[in-house]
């Protein structure tokens, strides 16, 4: 059975950083693209960031460019997210999820993480 | 750009069916899509992949009740049999080169 596990969420002041780690289970993770999707409270799913297999492909959604990075460890089957310079806008629920082979839409979701980002 | 458009809202009764609409920005007809859903309270389920000629292929374990097809740029989620655990928010998705774009999501709701 597929497991997307999410940690790391939590309130951060403005202008903090934090980083989210998801856990993979139920798959060879080193196999898989994956990504980030984050919704705002009351709001509809936002791409933020996605990875390769093999981490050397990274892509972001202009709202994050510059701000948040993405990574993984194929050996720890763990996806990060590094999110610096964080802003209000930024509060969200942030999803962890696995993508199909040879295409970039989800088929595994986590049950999310929350960040909240205070003024 | 690529955009996909979905109402926002949408409702039927209990037990009968419902036909939900994605449409691909133009110049996009021939995108695929997927279909999630989202229940109250609970994170997003993946429903199905829906190609331009209408095929689809549908995640583990969603019930035979769902179905997907196609016309021009518009990508439909079918429910039949409707039950009250339906009601959910329903997000379609596509790809291009390096992105993901998400619709609004349509708000069902089961009368």
């Amino acid at each position: 059975e597929v497991q997307l596990v999410e940690s790391g969420g939590g309130l951060v002041q403005r202008g903090g950083s934090l980083r989210l780690s998801c856990a993979a289970s139920g798959f060879t993770f080193s196999n898989f693209a994956m990504s980030w999707v984050r919704q705002a409270p009351g709001k509809g799913l936002e791409w933020v960031s996605a990875i390769s297999v093999g981490g050397g492909n990274t892509y972001y959604a202009d709202s994050v460019k510059g701000r948040f990075t993405i990574s993984r460890d194929n050996s720890k089957n763990t996806l990060y997210l590094q999110m610096n310079s964080l802003r209000a806008e930024d509060t969200a629920v942030y999803y962890c999820a696995k993508l199909v082979v040879g295409a970039t839409y989800v088929d595994y979701w986590g049950q999310g993480t929350l960040v909240t980002v205070s003024s | 750009q690529l955009v996909l458009t979905q109402s926002p809202s949408a409702s039927a009764s209990l037990g009968a069916s419902v036909k939900l609409t994605c449409t691909l920005s133009s110049g996009h007809s021939s995108y695929a899509i997927a279909w999630h859903h989202q229940q109250p309270e609970k994170g997003p389920r993946y429903l199905m992949k829906v190609n331009s000629d209408g095929s689809h292929t549908k995640g583990d374990g969603i019930p035979d009740r769902f179905s997907g097809s196609s016309s021009g740029a518009e990508r439909y989620l079918i429910i039949s049999s409707l039950q009250s655990e339906d009601e959910a928010d329903y997000y379609c998705q596509t790809w291009g080169t390096g992105i993901q774009v998400f619709g609004g999501g349509t708000k069902l709701t089961v009368l």
